[in-house]
């Protein structure tokens, strides 16, 4: 399968700004999706970006640059709630409406 | 509310015993997907269907099967279970190319 990268772990303090970047092949890309998944849950559906630029959504933003095959998602005024693992997920053209996910990014937000 | 259901939540077999785990949606969405997940892996795409009567393969099919007899459903089934899928499987349906929406999820144990 195409590769996927995101780090593996991020510790940030709360109050503070978390940044978690996602890079992927852009050769069929269609588009990406962020979802939060905390330990023992479903994931669930924070955002998608199929055209480049910024999408803000309360809190938690999502960055897309395809050219460069390059997403992030940002969290702002980090909460002790928000310590989960972030999946980047890419549907690519030829795989109809199936998700391609990275190996997640596990956020610890600490005191 | 509409909502996505999996069952049982916790299974433990036996090397060699078929299994099937359940996945039901109330969404009516056309699309489900079955995925594993595993550390160090994230999330893999097992076998998805567009449709009543439809199934397609995913990146790691080998061992599993699924049927599609309605709109609600998509069980999926282990041939003859194996250690190796000791794993935690989730059910996701989505309506077009949109959010993918996710069960519970099952906590498989093979011994």
């Amino acid at each position: 399968g195409q590769n996927i990268d995101q780090p593996t772990e991020m510790t940030a303090t709360e109050g503070a700004i978390v940044q978690i970047n996602c890079t992927y092949q852009t050769s069929g890309f269609n588009g990406l999706f962020w979802y939060q998944q905390h330990a023992g849950e479903a994931p669930t559906f924070l955002s998608y970006n199929v055209l480049d630029g910024l999408e803000e959504k309360g809190r938690f933003s999502s960055f897309l640059s395809r050219s460069k095959g390059y997403s992030y998602l940002l969290l702002k005024e980090l909460q002790m709630k928000d310590s989960a693992s972030y999946l980047c997920a890419v549907n690519w053209r030829n795989s109809g409406y199936a998700l391609n996910f990275g190996k997640g990014t596990s956020l610890l937000v600490t005191p | 509310d509409a909502e996505i259901t999996q069952s049982p939540r916790h299974k433990i077999t036996e090397t060699g015993r078929q299994v099937t785990l359940a996945c039901h949606q109330t969404w009516n969405h056309n699309n489900m997907f079955w995925y594993r997940q595993d550390l160090g892996h994230g999330l893999r795409l097992i076998h998805y269907s567009y449709g009543v009567q439809d199934t397609n393969k995913g990146e790691v099919s080998d061992g599993y099967s699924v049927s599609r007899s309605n709109t609600e459903d998509l069980p999926l089934t282990l041939e003859s279970a194996a250690s190796s899928q000791t794993s935690v499987y989730f059910c996701a349906s989505t309506e077009g190319g949109g959010t993918q929406y996710f069960g519970p999820g099952t906590r498989l144990t093979v011994l």
